[in-house]
């Protein structure tokens, strides 16, 4: 499978536990994104990387959350201290950040991480 | 205000009929905008890349309006198959450089027979 790969699918853990999640993109992107959505919502973006350079994290994630993609390759999110609110599907993304005219921009996701915080 | 917003839906339409998604986006320096479909349980998916000059791909076609900053999305001869959630996604920047994607929240599509 060339695809996107998330691992673990399905997670629950009690409040307070720590949690961490990996994504790995397909092979030749150098774009990663984590998402996070809820029921009845659009992807919330959380945080990208190109290469191994995190760019941007969004204001909503909390100190409790980190990302890495320490190698440019996989990427791992860690949640700390999980709390209810933290149940979610968490998506991950890559893309291919290259200007060519075949290339959309198009991002391509995994089938997701989904959190169950009791 | 949200930077991506979506007609909230859910749209519930006969099978054969045409139908219309709007978003708008707020910030003006977007240089580039997709439509993606996400199924039920499922990852989203590419749709269709929205272009300047607007694109067709079959019974679908995409509209980009700068002035008015929204993208639009016609569905003809909608078919059950159709049936799905679809999210408007904006690139906050050129994409030769680096710069996030945002979604909608999504409007939900009923297809009925």
């Amino acid at each position: 499978d060339t695809g996107v790969s998330q691992d673990p699918r399905h997670k629950i853990t009690k409040r307070g536990q720590n949690v961490t999640f990996r994504c790995d993109p397909i092979s030749e992107h150098n774009r990663l994104y984590w998402y996070r959505q809820t029921l009845g919502q659009g992807p919330e973006f959380l945080t990208y990387f190109q290469n191994e350079a995190q760019l941007e994290k969004s204001r909503l994630l909390s100190d409790r959350f980190s990302a890495e993609r320490p190698k440019g390759s996989f990427s791992t999110l860690e949640i700390q201290r999980t709390e209810q609110g933290d149940s979610a599907m968490y998506l991950c993304a890559s893309s291919l950040a290259k200007p060519a005219a075949s290339n959309t921009g198009e991002l391509f996701f995994g089938e997701g991480s989904r959190l169950t915080v009791l | 205000r949200k930077e991506v917003e979506q007609d909230p839906g859910p749209f519930n339409v006969p099978e054969g009929a045409t139908v219309a998604f709007n978003c708008t986006y707020s910030n003006s320096a977007s240089q580039s905008f997709f439509w993606y479909r996400q199924d039920c349980r499922k990852e989203p998916k590419l749709l269709m890349s929205v272009y300047s000059s607007g694109n067709e791909d079959g019974r679908f076609t995409a509209q980009l309006n700068r002035a008015s900053q929204y993208i639009s999305l016609l569905i003809r001869d909608s078919k059950l198959s159709d049936s799905a959630t679809y999210l408007c996604a904006v690139n906050n920047g050129p994409y030769s450089s680096a710069s996030k994607i945002i979604f909608g929240s999504g409007t939900r599509l009923s297809i009925r027979p």
